[in-house]
This record gives C-alpha cells, structure tokens and sequence, in this order.
C-alpha cells in the first residue's frame, strides 16, 4: 500500500528559527514529490518539485531534499517568520501516475 | 500564466439534492484527478482521468460519478447528497511535466 507519512503533526516555534519538516513513503517507486502549503480555507499553495532523479530543490528560505532509497523529503525552512504559519503538505507521484498526500503538518510561527 | 479553474468557488445545497462541480486543466494537460477535504482533515484521492478515461480510484462514495470530457475538463457529480459531504474538494492537474497545479478548491455546504 503507498502510504505518505510527515512528522511532527504539528510544530510551533519562535520567529527567526530554522526548522525542518518531515515526510516518508512506504513505494520508492516515485516520480515525484512536491511540497505544498495550505492556509486555511484555501486552496494548495505548490512551493517546491522534486524529481525522482534530483536530490534536493531551493527556493528562497525553502530547501526540500529527497532520498528515494530511504523514502524520505524534508523540507528546510530557514529563518521563519509568522506568515510561514500554515499547514504543509508532501504529495507523492508514483509511477502509476497515482498521487497520495501525507497528512500535513501545521506550523505555527510565533512573533 | 493558466491555472487549473475550478467552478463554483462556493456551492450550498440542502441534504438529498444533487451537485456538480467543474474542473478546467491547465491547457495540454491530460490528467485530471479529485480530492475532498473536510474541516480539519488531509485532503483524500476521489478519483482521477487520464486521456477521458478513468485511471484510479480513491475513497469515492458510489453516490458520486465524475468524467472527462474531450476538451479535458472533468465534471464531479453528487447526488443524494448528506451533510458529510460538506468539504473543499479539489482537482488537480498534469502533463507530460508532471508539475501538478491545483485549484483553488470549491467549497460545498451541504444544510
């Protein structure tokens, strides 16, 4: 069964801080990752993709990496601030094109 | 640049009546996949089309049907509806790139 899992549930934390968050999947038969994020009520944000065949993705303060063997993603945060607040979510694609969500993980940063 | 449109942004029904929600892909792509999201829940695969055909399908009640058309839009159908199904239900959509791109979601109340 492809199961998508991201530790903490929930994380919060004071502004300026580093942080990381975590994803893991069950099939390494993945196409690709992708990291969104999700304020409430509205629609997903995708922030970084990461192909099977790339180790990590850079955006801004945002770095996600990716080790297909040991079926994991992180996604580095650096220097948050409160408008970080949101849930974030690690979507797999596999290469049945089927795609499966972790459960999320709601960051709270404080002033 | 394009985005997946999603219509209506916000739906309300009253219990046993019938929904349709619309999804219009990016342009050249040619999967099409659905998600619900109740309050407070990780957004759970529905269903999906590749090339109007059908290709998975998730946790989908059997009062629900969906298609793809020939200009790759897809339609959700609900019928008998019940006061659970109130949620946000996404769609979904990729290409050859397998950049998936989201809707911004239409948000269904169900009293």
């Amino acid at each position: 069964k492809q199961e998508v899992t991201q530790i903490p549930a929930a994380l919060s934390v004071p502004e300026g801080e580093n942080l990381v968050l975590n994803c893991s999947f069950t099939d390494s038969a993945i196409y690709n990752l992708q990291w969104f994020r999700q304020d409430p009520g509205k629609g997903l944000t995708s922030l970084l993709l990461i192909q099977s065949s790339q180790r990590e993705q850079t955006s801004g303060r945002l770095n996600a990496s990716l080790d297909k063997s040991s079926g994991r993603s992180t996604l580095y945060i650096a220097a948050s601030q409160p408008g970080d607040s949101a849930t974030y979510l690690c979507a797999v694609v596999y290469n049945n094109n089927d795609m499966r969500f972790g459960a999320g993980t709601r960051l709270t940063v404080k002033p | 640049a394009a985005g997946v449109i999603q219509s209506p942004r916000h739906l309300i029904k009253e219990k046993r009546e019938t929904a349709t929600l619309k999804c219009y892909p990016i342009p050249r792509h040619d999967t099409v996949y659905w998600y619900q999201q109740g309050p407070g829940q990780d957004p759970q695969f529905l269903i999906s089309f590749y090339e109007k055909m059908q290709s998975d399908k998730g946790s989908i009640p059997d009062r629900f049907s969906a298609q793809q058309f020939s200009d790759y839009h897809s339609e959700l159908n609900m019928s008998s509806l019940e006061l659970g199904d109130s949620a946000l239900y996404f769609c979904a959509s990729t290409g050859e790139d397998y950049g998936y791109t989201f809707g911004s979601g239409t948000r269904l109340t169900v009293v």
